[in-house]
């Protein structure tokens, strides 16, 4: 089964506006990751917080790591329609040997 | 962080046969993973390809549905075997190190029919 569970499935704003996203998950972690699809194509990594972490920033990009509450936030600020696309949080336990678990996905819409 | 060229990027092919899609990365990576994600669903990890053995499954995917090669550190293939539409599926692959992120392909669409 899946690590992470993602908030909300789906997300419709206007450019200008900022986005949240939630990724909760299940177990203990090594670290947590977001990434980017496009149009079904190949996934692009965005940011990486480790568990010892609390925030994260990366350009417009924010994340937050609560590890007591097993959730995570990406906030993209000032959106733009390119920043349309889907968003997995993904999981790295630390005995996982590398292997990611996926959450399901918010799927974001940026209108002009 | 590493470069990957996957191809095919898409194929339509007849039920009963097989794909192989290719993975090459710019430079060497321990790990490498395969991943099939469903039509409108997220990712699942099919196996880590293991250089110089076989490659690990995870629950529900076996060997003699999706072979696995890895013959050095930095290119392996994924074979879809004796295909059914419910084959039908984006397969990525990955690779990268773990504290780092990882970097993926750009996915192969396969449509069997």
């Amino acid at each position: 089964s899946q690590q992470g569970e993602e908030d909300p499935q789906a997300l419709s704003i206007q450019e200008g506006e900022n986005a949240t996203m939630n990724c909760s998950y299940k177990t203990s972690i090594n670290n947590l990751q977001w990434y980017r699809q496009n149009s079904g194509r190949g996934l692009v990594h965005l940011i990486l917080i480790r568990s010892n972490e609390r925030e994260k920033h990366s350009g417009r990009l924010r994340v937050t790591l609560d590890t007591s509450k097993k959730s995570s936030s990406l906030l993209i600020t000032a959106s733009r329609a390119a920043d349309t696309a889907s968003y997995f949080c993904a999981t790295l336990k630390g005995d996982s040997w590398g292997k990611l678990q996926f959450g399901a996905g918010t799927q974001v819409v940026v209108t002009p | 962080s590493a470069v990957i060229s996957q191809k095919p990027s898409r194929d339509i092919c007849q039920r009963g046969t097989s794909l192989t899609i290719q993975c090459q990365v710019d430079s060497q990576v321990t790990m490498m993973f395969w991943y099939r994600q469903q039509p409108g669903q997220s990712l699942t990890l099919i196996a880590t390809a293991n250089q110089g053995s076989e490659a690990t499954y995870e629950s529900g995917f076996v060997i003699d549905k999706f072979p696995i090669s890895r013959p050095n550190l930095t290119f392996s293939t994924l074979t879809v075997s004796n295909m059914s539409p419910e084959d039908s599926s984006i397969y990525l692959c990955s690779a990268g190190t773990e504290n780092y992120g990882y970097t993926f392909g750009s996915g192969t669409r396969l449509t069997v029919v």
